[in-house]
């Protein structure tokens, strides 16, 4: 599986936004880029996912660079229930060996202050 | 719509013993994965299930066994428990085919070996 580079941890204030880095520089042209959260003792959350183009939900938006060998999360106004770890996975369309599992890194902790 | 849920939520064991975990998949789900996750540590993937087969296996030994029931439903068994077995057990279901199947997790299941 490709593999993502994150920061160990991150800190933001409340209401300011937050972006998020991941390094993926072997990323395949199948590869999606998704993003999974997971807060203190609760299993990991789908945020966001995308291929070339920039993505916006009602969560988050992903920017991916034109290269794809990075991307970035941003979450827009931070609030204290954002606080939790980060996880960029590189996914396999259908078909593709890796379809079907997540691959987690050690992921981004993010802090979110008062 | 009930998402993924897990049982037992905790339970304690003793080396050598046997235990099943079980996962009722998001509705409209087929497809069931099972990740172990260490204290402190990123969620490791140890196998998927889809139409009752074992389609992918991570680095698991064979003390590591699962089923899938005609419901989706599944459970995870696991024999011969060792002390480094205790982690939190996460289910995590998805829809198939679907390009990027977006996973939906359960809160875990949290198992204590002594």
């Amino acid at each position: 599986d490709a593999k993502t580079t994150q920061p160990n941890s991150m800190e933001s204030n409340e209401e300011e936004p937050v972006h998020l880095p991941c390094n993926h520089s072997t990323i395949s042209g199948t590869d999606y880029i998704h993003w999974y959260r997971q807060l203190p003792s609760q299993g990991p959350e789908y945020v966001i996912h995308g291929l070339t183009s920039n993505v916006n939900n009602r969560m988050a938006s992903l920017a991916i660079a034109e290269d794809r060998k990075s991307s970035t999360l941003i979450l827009h106004r931070a609030t204290l229930r954002d606080a939790a770890v980060y996880y960029c996975i590189l996914r396999a369309n259908a078909g593709g060996t890796s379809y079907g599992k997540l691959t987690f890194g050690q992921g981004t902790i993010l802090t979110v202050h008062p | 719509d009930a998402g993924v849920t897990q049982s037992p939520t905790h339970l304690i064991k003793t080396r050598g013993q046997q235990v099943t975990l079980r996962c009722s998949p998001k509705s409209g789900h087929d497809t069931v994965s099972w990740y172990q996750q260490a204290l402190g540590q990123e969620p490791q993937f140890i196998f998927q299930y889809y139409e009752e087969e074992e389609r992918q296996r991570g680095n698991f030994p064979d003390r590591f066994s699962g089923h899938q029931f005609p419901n989706y439903s599944s459970e995870l068994n696991v024999n011969a428990l060792l002390l480094g077995d205790s982690a939190l057990y996460l289910c995590a279901s998805s829809r198939r085919p679907a390009g990027t199947d977006t996973q939906y997790f359960g809160p875990g299941t949290r198992l204590t070996v002594l």
